[in-house]
């Protein structure tokens, strides 16, 4: 069936670096996409989104880049922090429908 | 305050049990549903749950599993005779408008 994927499991980076996690995903119907950050114990919690009209989307040093063409996403973080050292999961939804199809997510490693 | 409680933060429990896995929303938002996350694998949808009747749900919903909102603010998710392969993370979230959701911080459910 089809899904959302990641390329890579783990992305270790040294404090101060810029990081890009990325994600790629199959279902063509898909128009809304999500970033999550989930930090050991918790909860996935909401980063950025970007809808599929937009090709980017920039936050509080995150900027979301979406390329309908080759179906990829990609989550940028500036001058990462170790605060940052999460796993990121990408997620898609199709608005005609509620549910959201997560990706199988990458672990983020920073160190000071 | 977190927006999305769920209680028990863990549940042990032996195969053939039943348990119950509660959620308090805090809102007035007409989705509801219940993900989860078995150790080290992605977010998996399970139900949606909207004015109070199942919306949708994945094939991982079968008869094991039931839920309700019995008294207008908890939200609970009942397996009925729980399985090894039911150990996960379990989350509750809500829904947030334009696919975004607010996730609680999981019942970690561990079947021995």
């Amino acid at each position: 069936g089809e899904s959302v994927g990641l390329h890579l499991p783990t992305l270790s980076v040294q404090e101060g670096d810029n990081s890009i996690i990325n994600c790629a995903y199959s279902n063509s119907a898909s128009d809304y996409f999500i970033w999550y950050k989930q930090e050991s114990g918790k909860g996935p919690q909401f980063i950025i989104d970007i809808r599929s009209n937009m090709d980017k989307r920039q936050g509080q040093r995150v900027t979301v880049l979406l390329n309908k063409t080759v179906k990829h996403l990609s989550l940028q973080i500036a001058a990462t922090q170790p605060g940052d050292s999460a796993v990121y999961f990408c997620a898609e939804n199709n608005s005609g429908y509620s549910t959201l199809t997560f990706g199988k997510g990458t672990m983020l490693l920073v160190s000071p | 305050e977190p927006e999305v409680t769920q209680t028990p933060s863990h549940q042990v429990t032996q195969m053939g049990q039943e348990v119950i896995l509660r959620c308090v929303p805090i809102s007035n938002h007409l989705y509801f549903y219940w993900y989860r996350q078995i150790l080290g694998q992605k977010v998996e949808f399970l139900v949606s749950f909207y004015n109070n009747e199942i919306s949708e749900k994945s094939e991982i919903f079968d008869d094991q599993f039931s839920v309700e909102r019995p008294d207008g603010s908890n939200f609970t998710l009942k397996i009925r005779s729980t399985k090894l392969e039911d150990s996960a993370m379990y989350f509750c979230a809500r829904g947030q408008g334009a696919g975004g959701y607010t996730f609680g911080s999981g019942t970690r459910l561990t079947v021995v």
